[in-house]
C-alpha cells in the first residue's frame, strides 16, 4: 500500500525567504505526482502536476520536481508571501489501468509571517 | 474558466438523518471522484466514475451510495448519518482517469451531523 509522507508537517518562515516542502513515497513506482493548496476549511487548488515523462514543473514562483528512482519530490517556494500560507499537500495517483485515485500525504502547513 | 461546482456548500444534518451532496464536474470531464477530508486529516478517497460507471471504491461505509448521471454529475447519497459523518466532501474531476490527467477539486461542502 503506498504511503505518502511530507516533511516538515509544519513550518513558519518570514516573508521573502525560499522554501522548500518535502514528499516522499513508499513504492516508487510513481506514474504522475499533483501538488496541492488548502486553504482552511477550503478546497483543494492544483498548483502543479508532475507527468511521468517530466522531472520538474513551473508555475510562476513554484517549482516542483519529482525524483522516481528515490520516490521523493520537492516543491520550491520562492520569495515566500504571505499569501503562500497555506497546507500543502502532495498526491500521488495510484493507477490499476482500470480505475485511478489520488493519495495524499499529510501536509506541510505553512505559515509566511510578516 | 469553469470549475468544480458542489452543492451544498454546508449541510447541518441530525443522526440519522439523510443527505444528498451534489457535484457539477467541469464541462468535458467524464471522470468524478469523491473524497471525506475530517478534521486535520488528509483527503480519503470514497468512490470514483468514469462515464457513468463506477471505476474505484475506496473506505465509504455502505450507508454510503454515489452515482454519475448522464450529464455528468454526481451525487453522494448518505443515510442513517453519525457524527463521525461531520467532514469536508470534496469532488473532483478530470478529463480521463486520473492517473494520466489532472485532478481538480470542488470547494468541497462541509457536513456537519449534530
Amino acid at each position: 500500500k503506498q504511503e505518502v509522507t511530507q516533511i516538515p508537517a509544519a513550518l513558519s518562515v518570514p516573508e521573502g525567504e525560499n522554501l522548500v516542502l518535502n514528499c516522499s513515497f513508499t513504492d516508487s513506482a510513481i506514474y504522475n505526482l499533483q501538488w496541492f493548496r488548502q486553504d482552511p476549511g477550503k478546497g483543494l487548488t492544483s498548483l502543479l502536476l508532475i507527468q511521468s515523462s517530466q522531472r520538474e514543473q513551473t508555475s510562476g514562483r513554484l517549482n516542483a520536481s519529482l525524483d522516481k528512482s528515490s520516490g521523493r519530490s520537492t516543491l520550491y517556494i520562492a520569495a515566500s508571501q504571505p499569501g503562500d500560507s497555506a497546507t500543502y499537500l502532495c498526491a500521488d495517483p495510484i493507477n490499476t489501468g482500470t480505475a485511478s485515485k489520488l493519495t495524499f500525504g499529510t501536509g506541510t502547513r505553512l505559515q509566511v509571517t510578516l | 474558466a469553469a470549475g468544480v461546482i458542489q452543492s451544498p456548500r454546508h449541510l447541518i444534518k441530525e443522526k440519522r438523518e439523510t443527505a444528498t451532496l451534489k457535484c457539477y464536474p467541469i464541462p468535458r470531464h467524464d471522470t468524478v471522484y469523491w473524497y471525506q477530508q475530517g478534521p486535520g486529516q488528509d483527503p480519503q478517497f470514497l468512490i470514483s466514475f468514469y462515464e457513468k460507471m463506477q471505476s474505484d471504491k475506496g473506505s465509504i461505509p455502505d450507508r454510503f451510495s454515489a452515482q454519475q448521471f448522464s450529464d455528468y454529475h454526481s451525487e453522494l447519497n448518505m443515510s442513517s448519518l453519525e457524527l463521525g459523518d461531520s467532514a469536508l466532501y470534496f469532488c473532483a474531476s478530470s478529463p480521463g482517469r486520473q492517473g494520466w490527467t489532472e485532478a481538480f477539486f470542488g470547494q468541497g461542502t462541509r457536513l456537519t451531523v449534530v
